[in-house]
């Protein structure tokens, strides 16, 4: 079973502030994801990479950057957080082309 | 944009019982992901599939991309069978996932 891991698992963080949410795979998978579930919206797709040193836009990635250093990690980064980004937010890796995708067990994240 | 249609959006089942879980999609997708999402709210890959019909234990899935939608059956529910189920669907063009709303299961004694 693909490995997807994350932290912090839970997180407050005041108006304004940066935060950082950091995951790792053990996979080697090439493709990374981040998404984020709020009530009555499912998971969107806010980033994703294709392998170490690339980022692309999702669908909802205004306020966020991400950053692929290495093949095992990909990192989401607010760097003003806003209450309008309290979310829980999903991880996952994906070998790439048609391919199953793994979820890390998310970060539910409180922005006051 | 790409869109998933999921229903029903809640459904109450009995212990024994079964039912079907469907995901219509607007665009043409290549495969599709179904997770049940557990209390705890880790999602659980239950099923991947990029054509026809996969079972696992009590569960089934179909996925017809001609006529663009997945089905998950579920048969003789117990309990731990309550949750959030989600489909995801991969459109053509590149591996993202596109979630519909989730089903509410309840299974009920």
């Amino acid at each position: 079973e693909a490995a997807v891991t994350q932290s912090p698992r839970n997180k407050v963080a005041v108006t304004g502030g940066k935060v950082t949410l950091s995951c790792n795979q053990t996979n080697n998978h090439n493709n990374m994801y981040w998404y984020r579930q709020d009530t009555g919206h499912g998971l969107r797709l806010i980033h994703y990479s294709y392998g170490a040193g690339s980022t692309e836009k999702g669908d909802i990635p205004d306020g966020y950057k991400a950053s692929r250093p290495s093949q095992e990690n990909f990192s989401l980064i607010l760097e003003l957080a806003t209450p309008s980004q309290t979310s829980v937010y999903f991880c996952a890796s994906g070998g790439g082309g048609v391919d199953t995708q793994y979820f890390g067990p998310g970060t539910r994240l409180l922005v006051l | 944009g790409d869109q998933v249609e999921q229903s029903p959006s809640a459904l109450s089942l009995h212990e024994g019982t079964g039912s079907a879980l469907r995901c219509n999609f607007t665009t043409t997708m290549r495969a599709v992901q179904w997770f049940q999402q557990n209390s705890r709210g880790s999602l659980i890959n239950l099923f991947y599939l990029a054509s026809g019909t996969k079972e696992n234990g009590r569960l089934k899935s179909t996925f017809n991309s001609k006529e663009s939608y997945s089905t998950l059956h579920i048969r003789d529910a117990q309990l731990e069978d309550s949750g959030t189920y989600f489909c995801a669907a991969e459109p053509s063009s590149f591996s993202k996932l596109v979630f519909g709303q989730g089903t509410s299961l309840s299974v009920v004694p």
